[in-house]
């Protein structure tokens, strides 16, 4: 199986600010990286699929990147409805694992 | 509009057996796979299986089988999901997500709302 190992497991920031989340897969993905936003009681929403690709009305703060094994959600100008919990997802193939999750909280 | 209803929460006894249901509506239900995701309290996400309603094809994650038995009506457009045998370990929310792609590959563009399995005596 592949492994997904996300970093940080958690990040405090201010809005406005700009934050990255890694995810470092344990072998050549080949681009199919996913990203997903989950806020508390709800169901993850799709960011970011084929590393770089945004999802349909997912807003432009919001960028993915890198290739390979490593990979980063980059989220600028942090808004108030982006402190949630970010998953990253091996695309590539079953099974389809997730990174363990980094939480986004308000400083 | 692409939406998967899932069935209530259940609260079931150890040992016990859940089926627990995803109402699909707004695509052709046999245009695309469905696959199931558990998330245990306050951790991460972990993929479970998928069924193909078309061919009634499944593929399970090693670690679920056994456990998880997927499968699907056309007839009603929904598909299920039963876990065997229940213990604490099985209490978590499961979700029910669409596929997105033909493969290889995929991800997740449209999910249900979860179903909160508790396992308790």
């Amino acid at each position: 199986d592949i492994q997904m190992t996300q970093s940080p497991t958690s990040l405090a920031a201010s809005v406005g600010e700009s934050v990255t989340i890694t995810c470092l897969a344990s072998e050549d993905i080949y681009g199919s990286l996913v990203w997903y936003q989950q806020k508390p009681g709800k169901s993850p929403q799709l960011l970011i699929y084929g590393a770089t690709i945004l999802e349909d009305g997912i807003p432009s703060r919001f960028s993915g990147s890198g290739s390979d094994t490593q990979y980063s959600l980059k989220i600028n100008s942090l808004q108030p409805e982006d402190f949630a919990s970010y998953y990253c997802q091996n695309g590539l193939s079953t099974p389809y694992t997730f990174g363990a999750g980094t939480k986004l909280e308000l400083k | 509009e692409v939406k998967l209803q899932q069935s209530g929460d259940e609260l079931v006894r150890p040992g016990a057996s859940v089926k627990m249901s995803c109402k699909a509506s707004g695509y052709t239900f046999t245009d695309y796979a469905m696959h199931w995701v558990k998330q245990s309290p306050g951790q991460g996400l972990e993929w479970i299986g998928t069924i193909i309603p078309l061919i009634d094809t499944t593929s399970y994650n090693q670690k679920f089988k056994g456990k998880a038995t997927l499968t699907a009506d056309k007839s009603s457009n929904t598909a299920y999901m039963e876990l065997s045998r229940l213990t604490s370990e099985d209490s978590a929310v499961y979700y029910c997500a669409r596929s997105t792609t033909e493969g290889p590959g995929d991800w997740f563009a449209y999910w249900g709302q979860g179903t909160l399995v508790t396992v308790s005596s």
